[in-house]
């Protein structure tokens, strides 16, 4: 499973666009790039998942570049209810099926 | 409610304690998981069904760990002699196909507490 790096933290506004980068430099060829997101005393939730370039829903936006080494989830107009940590997942262990989840990413967002 | 259900929510047991916590996936769905998150930490992998066969159980950390899911439904996690390090969430997630990138539906956990 290719390793993820993603900062910490991240303090941010409401209203304001947040963009959280995750590395992944030695991401495989068929590897998706997936994107969980979880509140305080609540399970993980998807947020969104890529191949390449870019992927949009109705929550966030993911950016891909052509070399895949990086990915970047865009939360347009955070409110304080995005307050939460992302994970970045790559690839997933394809004979157990499970999530290898990181620290992720503790996104506070400030009124 | 249509989401992943467990049960109870909390639990504090005493050192050396055996205990059992139940999750309630989605109806349906063929897989289903166990996570165990530290505080501060992500959620790690500790063993995955796929209908009633426990496929993987690698993840468990010792052999005080047990998981069911007799009927394919309903999995139960077994604790015994509970030790302090095993306090933790406990989560459970299923999905509706076995295929690899299929979303995970998790359940809200049971904080596990060891005296």
């Amino acid at each position: 499973l290719a390793k993820t790096t993603q900062p910490i933290s991240m303090d941010s506004y409401e209203g304001q666009e947040v963009n959280i980068t995750c590395s992944h430099n030695n991401i495989a060829t068929n590897d998706y790039i997936t994107w969980y997101q979880q509140f305080p005393s609540q399970g993980p939730r998807f947020i969104i998942q890529g191949y390449k370039t870019k992927v949009t829903n109705e929550v966030a936006s993911l950016f891909i570049p052509a070399d895949r080494k990086s990915s970047t989830l865009s939360l347009p107009r955070v409110s304080l209810s995005d307050t939460a940590v992302y994970y970045c997942l790559v690839g997933v262990d394809t004979g157990r099926r499970a999530l290898t989840f990181g620290s992720g990413t503790r996104l506070q967002v400030q009124p | 409610g249509a989401g992943v259900s467990q049960s109870p929510r909390y639990k504090v047991a005493k050192r050396g304690q055996d205990v059992a916590l139940r999750c309630d996936p989605i109806s349906g769905h063929v897989s289903l998981f166990w996570y165990q998150q530290a505080l501060g930490q992500g959620p790690e992998f500790l063993t995955y069904f796929q209908n009633e066969a426990q496929l993987d159980k690698s993840g468990l950390p010792s052999d005080r760990f047990f998981a069911e899911r007799p009927e394919g439904s309903v999995s139960t996690l077994k604790i015994q002699r509970t030790q302090q390090e095993d306090s933790a969430v406990y989560l459970c997630a299923s999905s509706s196909t076995s295929g690899v990138y299929n979303e995970q539906f998790f359940g809200p956990g049971t904080r596990l507490t060891v005296l």
